[in-house]
Protein backbone atom coordinates (compact mmCIF):
# COMPACT_ATOMS: atom_id res chain seq x y z
CA UNK A 1 0.00 0.00 0.00
CA UNK A 2 0.78 3.45 -0.29
CA UNK A 3 2.83 5.26 2.50
CA UNK A 4 4.88 8.11 3.08
CA UNK A 5 7.26 8.52 5.58
CA UNK A 6 9.87 10.93 7.15
CA UNK A 7 12.66 9.83 9.42
CA UNK A 8 12.70 12.29 11.53
CA UNK A 9 10.16 14.01 13.58
CA UNK A 10 11.23 17.28 14.79
CA UNK A 11 14.34 19.29 13.27
CA UNK A 12 16.30 21.61 15.24
CA UNK A 13 18.74 23.78 13.44
CA UNK A 14 21.21 27.15 13.95
CA UNK A 15 19.93 30.34 12.27
CA UNK A 16 22.36 30.64 9.23
CA UNK A 17 22.74 26.95 8.81
CA UNK A 18 21.29 24.43 6.09
CA UNK A 19 18.80 22.21 6.99
CA UNK A 20 17.79 18.85 5.27
CA UNK A 21 15.31 16.99 5.81
CA UNK A 22 14.18 13.25 4.31
CA UNK A 23 11.43 11.64 3.30
CA UNK A 24 11.12 7.95 2.20
CA UNK A 25 8.04 7.10 -0.01
CA UNK A 26 7.13 3.29 -0.98
CA UNK A 27 4.82 4.17 -4.22
CA UNK A 28 7.09 3.44 -7.33
CA UNK A 29 4.20 4.39 -9.41
CA UNK A 30 4.29 8.17 -8.00
CA UNK A 31 5.32 10.33 -10.73
CA UNK A 32 5.52 13.46 -8.80
CA UNK A 33 6.64 14.49 -5.29
CA UNK A 34 5.84 17.57 -3.05
CA UNK A 35 7.12 19.53 -0.31
CA UNK A 36 4.65 21.65 2.00
CA UNK A 37 5.44 24.12 4.83
CA UNK A 38 2.70 24.22 7.80
CA UNK A 39 2.78 27.26 10.29
CA UNK A 40 0.27 27.29 13.07
CA UNK A 41 -3.30 27.80 12.46
CA UNK A 42 -2.59 27.87 8.55
CA UNK A 43 -2.91 25.19 5.42
CA UNK A 44 0.14 23.75 4.01
CA UNK A 45 1.45 26.27 1.98
CA UNK A 46 3.37 24.87 -1.81
CA UNK A 47 7.32 25.11 -1.75
CA UNK A 48 9.03 23.20 -4.07
CA UNK A 49 7.71 20.10 -6.30
CA UNK A 50 10.11 17.26 -8.70
CA UNK A 51 8.78 15.33 -11.16
CA UNK A 52 10.20 11.70 -11.48
CA UNK A 53 12.14 12.04 -14.55
CA UNK A 54 14.01 14.92 -12.72
CA UNK A 55 16.78 14.13 -9.26
CA UNK A 56 17.10 17.87 -8.18
CA UNK A 57 15.66 21.21 -8.56
CA UNK A 58 16.04 24.16 -6.94
CA UNK A 59 14.24 27.26 -5.81
CA UNK A 60 14.85 30.26 -3.79
CA UNK A 61 17.23 29.16 -0.64
CA UNK A 62 15.75 25.69 -0.74
CA UNK A 63 16.71 22.30 -3.39
CA UNK A 64 14.79 19.42 -3.39
CA UNK A 65 16.44 15.89 -4.31
CA UNK A 66 14.69 12.72 -5.18
CA UNK A 67 16.36 9.33 -5.46
CA UNK A 68 14.26 6.21 -7.37
CA UNK A 69 16.89 3.87 -6.45
CA UNK A 70 15.87 3.81 -2.77
CA UNK A 71 12.46 5.72 -2.92
CA UNK A 72 13.93 8.81 -0.86
CA UNK A 73 13.26 12.77 -0.93
CA UNK A 74 15.19 15.53 0.95
CA UNK A 75 14.28 19.22 1.03
CA UNK A 76 17.39 21.30 1.65
CA UNK A 77 17.21 24.92 3.03
CA UNK A 78 20.01 27.27 3.15
CA UNK A 79 20.70 29.72 5.46
CA UNK A 80 17.84 29.09 7.34
CA UNK A 81 15.80 31.92 8.98
CA UNK A 82 13.33 32.03 11.80
CA UNK A 83 10.73 32.19 9.56
CA UNK A 84 11.53 29.19 8.51
CA UNK A 85 10.29 27.39 11.50
CA UNK A 86 7.60 24.75 10.94
CA UNK A 87 5.88 21.73 10.06
CA UNK A 88 7.72 20.07 6.84
CA UNK A 89 5.12 17.73 5.01
CA UNK A 90 6.57 15.49 2.05
CA UNK A 91 3.49 14.39 -0.44
CA UNK A 92 3.24 11.79 -3.41
CA UNK A 93 0.81 11.80 -5.88
CA UNK A 94 -0.37 9.33 -8.35
CA UNK A 95 -3.73 9.64 -8.56
CA UNK A 96 -4.06 11.38 -5.58
CA UNK A 97 -1.82 13.24 -3.01
CA UNK A 98 -0.60 11.07 0.04
CA UNK A 99 1.52 12.99 2.64
CA UNK A 100 4.18 11.91 5.26
CA UNK A 101 3.53 12.84 8.72
CA UNK A 102 5.68 15.79 9.06
CA UNK A 103 9.02 17.10 10.38
CA UNK A 104 8.82 20.10 13.06
CA UNK A 105 11.65 22.51 12.16
CA UNK A 106 12.79 24.50 14.49
CA UNK A 107 15.50 27.05 14.27
CA UNK A 108 17.34 28.32 17.05
CA UNK A 109 18.44 31.99 17.49
CA UNK B 1 -4.30 36.40 -7.73
CA UNK B 2 -6.31 35.27 -4.38
CA UNK B 3 -5.64 32.37 -2.64
CA UNK B 4 -8.07 29.53 -1.67
CA UNK B 5 -10.69 30.68 0.67
CA UNK B 6 -12.71 28.45 3.27
CA UNK B 7 -15.62 29.23 5.60
CA UNK B 8 -16.15 29.04 7.87
CA UNK B 9 -13.18 29.19 9.85
CA UNK B 10 -13.88 27.83 12.91
CA UNK B 11 -17.57 26.14 13.67
CA UNK B 12 -18.73 24.32 16.34
CA UNK B 13 -21.43 21.13 16.52
CA UNK B 14 -22.14 18.65 18.26
CA UNK B 15 -22.79 15.03 17.97
CA UNK B 16 -26.11 13.95 15.17
CA UNK B 17 -25.79 17.45 13.77
CA UNK B 18 -24.54 17.67 10.52
CA UNK B 19 -22.38 20.14 8.96
CA UNK B 20 -21.10 21.94 5.62
CA UNK B 21 -17.93 23.55 4.65
CA UNK B 22 -17.72 25.67 1.41
CA UNK B 23 -14.07 26.55 -0.24
CA UNK B 24 -13.54 28.64 -3.45
CA UNK B 25 -10.47 27.61 -5.42
CA UNK B 26 -8.07 29.82 -6.80
CA UNK B 27 -9.54 30.98 -10.18
CA UNK B 28 -8.99 29.30 -13.11
CA UNK B 29 -8.25 25.81 -11.01
CA UNK B 30 -10.95 23.61 -12.13
CA UNK B 31 -9.64 20.31 -9.20
CA UNK B 32 -10.67 20.93 -5.75
CA UNK B 33 -9.46 18.38 -3.09
CA UNK B 34 -10.29 17.45 0.28
CA UNK B 35 -8.19 16.97 3.34
CA UNK B 36 -8.53 16.10 6.99
CA UNK B 37 -6.16 16.95 8.95
CA UNK B 38 -5.54 15.49 12.79
CA UNK B 39 -2.78 15.33 14.82
CA UNK B 40 -3.17 11.46 15.07
CA UNK B 41 -4.02 10.45 11.77
CA UNK B 42 -2.08 13.43 9.78
CA UNK B 43 -3.22 15.02 6.74
CA UNK B 44 -5.76 12.22 5.27
CA UNK B 45 -7.20 12.86 1.42
CA UNK B 46 -10.94 12.50 1.19
CA UNK B 47 -12.20 13.30 -2.38
CA UNK B 48 -11.31 15.09 -5.50
CA UNK B 49 -13.85 17.29 -7.73
CA UNK B 50 -12.49 17.81 -11.21
CA UNK B 51 -15.69 19.79 -13.33
CA UNK B 52 -18.22 18.89 -11.18
CA UNK B 53 -17.48 15.16 -11.45
CA UNK B 54 -16.04 13.26 -8.51
CA UNK B 55 -12.47 12.21 -9.79
CA UNK B 56 -10.84 10.15 -7.06
CA UNK B 57 -12.30 9.21 -3.23
CA UNK B 58 -10.46 8.19 0.14
CA UNK B 59 -11.28 5.37 2.42
CA UNK B 60 -14.05 7.93 4.71
CA UNK B 61 -17.40 6.76 5.31
CA UNK B 62 -20.70 7.46 3.18
CA UNK B 63 -21.36 10.22 5.95
CA UNK B 64 -18.48 12.45 4.48
CA UNK B 65 -19.40 13.61 0.75
CA UNK B 66 -19.10 16.97 -1.42
CA UNK B 67 -19.99 18.07 -4.58
CA UNK B 68 -18.86 21.17 -6.77
CA UNK B 69 -20.41 23.78 -8.86
CA UNK B 70 -19.97 25.01 -12.16
CA UNK B 71 -17.81 27.53 -10.99
CA UNK B 72 -15.42 25.27 -9.71
CA UNK B 73 -16.32 26.11 -5.60
CA UNK B 74 -16.52 23.40 -3.41
CA UNK B 75 -18.70 22.26 -0.54
CA UNK B 76 -18.11 19.00 1.45
CA UNK B 77 -20.46 17.95 3.85
CA UNK B 78 -20.64 15.72 7.12
CA UNK B 79 -24.02 13.97 8.45
CA UNK B 80 -24.75 12.77 12.06
CA UNK B 81 -21.68 14.24 13.23
CA UNK B 82 -19.29 11.98 15.48
CA UNK B 83 -16.94 13.42 18.37
CA UNK B 84 -13.86 12.02 15.79
CA UNK B 85 -14.80 14.05 13.27
CA UNK B 86 -13.39 17.15 15.11
CA UNK B 87 -10.64 18.34 12.86
CA UNK B 88 -9.26 20.97 10.92
CA UNK B 89 -10.58 20.55 6.93
CA UNK B 90 -8.89 21.56 4.08
CA UNK B 91 -9.42 22.28 0.79
CA UNK B 92 -6.48 22.55 -2.11
CA UNK B 93 -7.13 23.62 -5.39
CA UNK B 94 -5.25 22.89 -8.71
CA UNK B 95 -5.71 23.35 -12.40
CA UNK B 96 -6.32 19.55 -12.58
CA UNK B 97 -6.32 19.18 -16.06
CA UNK B 98 -4.76 16.31 -16.15
CA UNK B 99 -5.25 13.17 -13.84
CA UNK B 100 -2.50 12.37 -11.46
CA UNK B 101 -1.02 16.01 -12.39
CA UNK B 102 -2.25 19.48 -13.30
CA UNK B 103 0.36 20.92 -11.20
CA UNK B 104 0.35 21.17 -7.62
CA UNK B 105 -2.09 21.75 -4.90
CA UNK B 106 -2.53 25.23 -3.12
CA UNK B 107 -4.36 24.76 0.21
CA UNK B 108 -6.66 26.92 1.86
CA UNK B 109 -6.73 27.98 5.85
CA UNK B 110 -8.63 24.97 6.80
CA UNK B 111 -12.08 25.08 8.72
CA UNK B 112 -11.41 24.00 12.08
CA UNK B 113 -15.10 21.62 13.10
CA UNK B 114 -15.12 20.86 16.79
CA UNK B 115 -17.90 18.38 18.02
CA UNK B 116 -19.29 18.57 21.96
Amino acid sequence: GESVGLHLPTLSVQEGDNSIINCAYSNSASDYFIWYKQESGKGPQFIIDIRSNMDKRQGQRVTVLLNKTVKHLSLQIAATQPGDSAVYFCAERNEKLTFGTGTRLTIIP
Amino acid sequence: KAGVTQTPRYLIKTRGQQVTLSCSPISGHRSVSWYQQTPGQGLQFLFEYFSETQRNKGNFPGRFSGRQFSNSRSEMNVSTLELGDSALYLCASSLGDQTGGGGPQHFGDGTRLSIL
